[in-house]
């Protein structure tokens, strides 16, 4: 699994709904990052961390917001869920920044009806 | 801006063939550049980087990749195609100069290989 696990792996929700992704991560990484992917859309990224306590808006933050309060855990947490906001949510880990791989989760298949 | 762009959304090879998925990148400053994998219903695995020296990459699983500066590409290889080679396949870049290792993906190129 990379070293990284995301709960839950699917979830519906419902328009206003709220939620929070889940991602932990074992190799004490100091990066990470949550992904979304739409079908033919290749993956946006919607925020990233450099370390606890640091993190920054990717290419497609709204709706969204993250806290890092440890090494290990980036949870994403969808405040009002909205359609547009159907997708598959990777997180992945990396210990450098540019030059390293990405390590990815599973995902979470999230559908807002 | 920084951008990658992965001309085919599917390549359809016979087993044994050799197959080429194609990447083009378009990024201030020097490249770094990834190729993952993505099987049904599971995250993306990393198959090779191009971070400097040779221009020829082998990765992982018998590919590899040329990374051609002035053509802006970074085209997947394989000699011989397998059918566990069908599969999603993304191309990403990051900045060199940036110290955050945000990627920036293609949109995928699905590689069908028949028996």
């Amino acid at each position: 699994n990379a070293g990284v696990t995301q709960t839950p792996k699917f979830r519906i929700l419902k328009i206003g709904q709220s939620m929070t992704l889940q991602c932990t991560q074992d190799m004490n990484h100091n990066y990470m990052y949550w992904y979304r992917q739409d079908p033919g859309m290749g993956l946006k990224l919607i925020y990233y961390s450099v370390g606890a306590g640091i993190t920054d808006k990717g290419e497609v933050p709204n709706g969204y917001n993250v806290s890092r309060s440890t090494t290990e855990d980036f949870p994403l947490r969808l405040e009002l869920a909205a359609p547009s906001q159907t997708s598959v949510y990777f997180c992945a880990h990396s210990t450098l920044a540019a030059t390293d791989t990405q390590y990815f989760g599973p995902g979470t298949r999230l559908t807002v009806l | 801006a920084q951008s990658v762009a992965q001309p085919e959304d599917q390549v359809n090879v016979a087993e044994g063939n050799p197959l080429t998925v194609k990447c083009t990148y378009s990024v201030s400053g020097n490249p770094y550049l990834f190729w993952y994998v993505q099987y049904p219903n599971r995250g993306l695995q990393f198959l090779l980087k191009y971070i400097t020296g040779d221009n020829l990459v082998k990765g992982s699983y018998g590919f590899e990749a040329e990374f051609n500066k002035s053509q802006t590409s970074f085209h997947l290889k394989k000699p011989s195609a397998l059918v566990s080679d069908s599969a999603l396949y993304f191309c990403a870049v990051s900045r060199g100069s940036s110290n955050t290792g945000k990627l920036i993906f293609g949109q995928g190129t699905t590689l069908q290989v028949k028996p």
